[in-house]
């Protein structure tokens, strides 16, 4: 089946570590994206990226890093740097179509304990 | 700022009656539209969406209608069942953004339909 695979569900870091969410996509999409959301706000854009080897920050992206070395992955990092990092982490992807909807997996939580 | 705002943090309905969730813009340059729903520690699924050529938009129970010039939209759901109980997103994206992946999103609105 096609589909945006997240993991883990659940992950815990402790403060000061750096922890990588995984997103695996199989439906031939050139665009990916990571959004972060938490309680009583929408979904904000940390970063997205339109093609591999290449991606462009959003609207939170400090204290986060990315890469897109595949057209399949797109790893999101949470550094330490990152100062409120606990949250539910949603990664997406989209065609090049236009007026298409993303494709969302199903989070990550991350708790720092 | 807030360029995608669900001013209703709730709604509540009953069985078989409308749920009407409502969205406003402020971005002008937004030209198309989509309401996505989501269940607690899931991500979003896609419900149905509109360009903004068009003033409404139908799928079966779903309904999505835009004003362009007060910069609103909303979804109807009718009728209302048990299982749309959720929280409903509304996003919008540019073309002039390069690419129609990159949502905005609102804050959502917690749909609770009550048998």
């Amino acid at each position: 089946d096609g589909g945006i695979t997240q993991s883990p569900k659940y992950l815990f870091r402790k403060e000061g570590q750096n922890v990588t969410l995984s997103c695996e996509q199989n439906l031939n999409h050139d665009a990916m994206y990571w959004y972060r959301q938490d309680p009583g706000q929408g979904l904000r854009l940390i970063y997205y990226s339109q093609i591999v080897n290449d991606f462009q920050k959003g609207d939170i992206a400090e204290g986060y890093s990315v890469s897109r070395e595949k057209k399949e992955s797109f790893p999101l990092t949470v550094t330490s740097a990152q100062k409120n990092p606990t949250a539910f982490y949603l990664c997406a992807s989209s065609s090049d179509r236009v007026n298409t909807e993303a494709f969302f997996g199903q989070g990550t939580r991350l708790t720092v304990v | 700022d807030q360029q995608v705002k669900q001013n209703s943090p709730s709604l509540s309905v009953q069985e078989g009656r409308i749920s009407i969730l409502n969205c406003d813009y402020t971005n002008s340059m937004f030209d198309y539209f989509l309401w996505y729903k989501k269940y607690p520690a899931e991500g979003p699924t896609f419900l149905i969406s509109i360009s903004s050529i068009k003033d409404k938009n139908e799928d079966g129970r779903f309904t999505v209608f835009l004003n362009k010039s007060a910069k609103h939209l909303s979804l109807h759901i009718v009728p209302s069942q048990p299982g749309d109980s959720a929280v409903y997103f509304c996003a919008a994206s540019a073309l002039w953004s390069g690419n129609t992946g990159k949502l905005i999103f609102g804050q959502g609105t917690t749909l609770q339909v009550k048998p």
